[in-house]
């Protein structure tokens, strides 16, 4: 079985300031994580990907996420948020033994005040 | 860069009737996935083709069905459509053939309307 948790509806942040998105995870074997943004009205675009290696992954738009295996977390980050990237974001994983399918968290709006 | 192409953007339909979905993926992607999205929900998998074959079963209705054609577009067949049906319904394709079968580009999507 594969799960992932995002605890947080929304976020808050100031545009300038770092941000945070989180995310936790439960698989039977190794996971392959992911991050997917989606604004209104459109469909997900992937982000970035976690599969094995270097635990900073670097993605598109100058987001990254560090894969923590004892804590089971692929949080997103950002050193400086822009008011553009206010959107959903959901973080997905598979299990590398299983299917292609990932399954999705629940996602999470990040609001980015100017 | 071509994306992932579906018809229509936009559908109405009453209750009962039927409803035809259609995806084409990006050139040279060979998996096709469905996916339901209702308001302020997750994607829900419905189903999923490689090579023209089905390849994952999720949480698609009996009342649905889905086929991927030769020239590798997909279509999802909706009967009886209920007001639970009401969804944003997203097409995503993949390459598994260049070893990217993880990397899915979403179309823009489908929103259903069932009143």
């Amino acid at each position: 079985a594969q799960s992932v948790a995002q605890p947080e509806d929304q976020v808050n942040v100031a545009e300038g300031n770092p941000l945070t998105v989180k995310c936790t995870y439960s698989v039977s074997g190794n996971p392959y994580l992911f991050w997917y943004v989606q604004y209104p009205n459109r469909g997900l675009q992937f982000l970035l990907k976690y599969i094995t290696g270097d635990n900073l992954v670097k993605g598109s738009y100058g987001f990254e996420a560090e894969f923590n295996k004892s804590q089971t977390s692929f949080h997103l980050k950002k050193p400086s948020a822009l008011v553009s990237d206010s959107a959903l974001y959901f973080c997905a994983v598979r299990d590398n033994r299983g299917s292609y399918i990932p399954t999705f968290g629940r996602g999470t709006s990040l609001i980015v005040h100017p | 860069a071509a994306g992932v192409i579906q018809s229509p953007r936009h559908l109405i339909k009453e209750k009962r009737e039927t409803a035809t979905l259609k995806c084409y993926p990006i050139p040279r992607h060979d998996t096709v996935y469905w996916y339901q999205q209702g308001p302020g929900q997750d994607p829900q998998f419905l189903i999923s083709f490689y090579e023209k074959m089905q390849s994952d079963k999720g949480s698609i209705p009996d009342r649905f069905s889905a086929q991927q054609f030769s020239d590798y577009h997909s279509e999802l067949n909706m009967s009886s459509l209920e007001l639970g049906d009401s969804a944003l319904y997203f097409c995503a394709s993949s390459s598994r053939a260049s070893g990217r079968e993880d990397e899915q580009f979403f179309g823009p999507g489908t929103r259903l309307t069932v009143l």
